[in-house]
């Protein structure tokens, strides 16, 4: 079974500053997906961002950016110039590629991100 | 506007009721799935449904049923055997399998208290 593991329970950051939160996933298949979701005190789930394992390339959306060693089994998200509306607590997810099993996505039990003004 | 709707956001029940949260999306997406969230648990999958009527346990599925009558709708109950319902639950769908970019779409939650 795929394990997704966030060590860091709570992470706090100077607003503007950077930080990294970090994800690391057990898994013996090699076409997955994984992902960073938000959810910020209204609980509403929100995608972050998504990398395919066949791509070397890291993903990057505007200020979110990720760092995928996918021989480490490590996938850390990497939020520049933060700012208020980012506290939220942050979810690292794997889904492993279509094609039968289980299905869904398996969460870490998620980082804390606290941003002081 | 295209989404996922759960009802009711709170719910309170006594002690060994049954009660039944919905589910409905109107993204035209295949799969559907239930998740619990506890705090310090991250989400765990309760119950997906890949097409209209079937569906498959997911990793807590004890206490829990589920049906799929209808694309749309794939609503949860949780019977009077779940030992600890008070949690918030999330519904989720996505594409079928065949156009599926593995993303979730998650609705607002419903969030469960048992008194």
């Amino acid at each position: 079974a795929q394990t997704v593991t966030q060590s860091q329970p709570e992470m706090s950051v100077q607003e503007a500053e950077t930080v990294t939160l970090s994800c690391t996933y057990d898994t013996s298949e090699s076409d997955y997906y994984l992902f960073w979701y938000k959810q910020p005190p209204s609980r509403q789930m929100i995608l972050v961002i998504r990398q395919e394992a066949y791509k070397q390339q890291n993903a990057t959306e505007n200020r979110f950016s990720v760092n995928f060693q996918k021989a480490a089994k490590s996938f850390s998200l990497k939020i520049s110039d933060s700012q208020l509306g980012d506290a939220a607590m942050y979810f690292c997810a794997y889904r492993r590629r279509p094609g039968g099993g289980a299905d869904g996505l398996t969460f870490g039990k998620g980082t804390h991100l606290i941003i002081q003004p | 506007d295209g989404g996922i709707t759960q009802s009711p956001k709170y719910l309170f029940r006594k002690e060994g009721q049954n009660v039944t949260l919905s589910c409905e999306q109107n993204l035209n997406h295949d799969a559907m799935y239930w998740y619990r969230q506890d705090p310090g648990q991250g989400l765990r999958l309760i119950y997906y449904s890949q097409i209209v009527n079937d569906f498959q346990k997911g990793d807590i599925a004890e206490g829990y049923s589920v049906s799929r009558e209808k694309k749309e709708s794939f609503p949860l109950t949780v019977t009077s055997a779940q030992k600890n319902p008070t949690a918030f639950y999330l519904c989720a769908s996505s594409i079928g399998l065949a156009a599926n970019t593995g993303e979730l779409f998650f609705g607002e939650g419903s969030r469960l208290t048992v008194l």
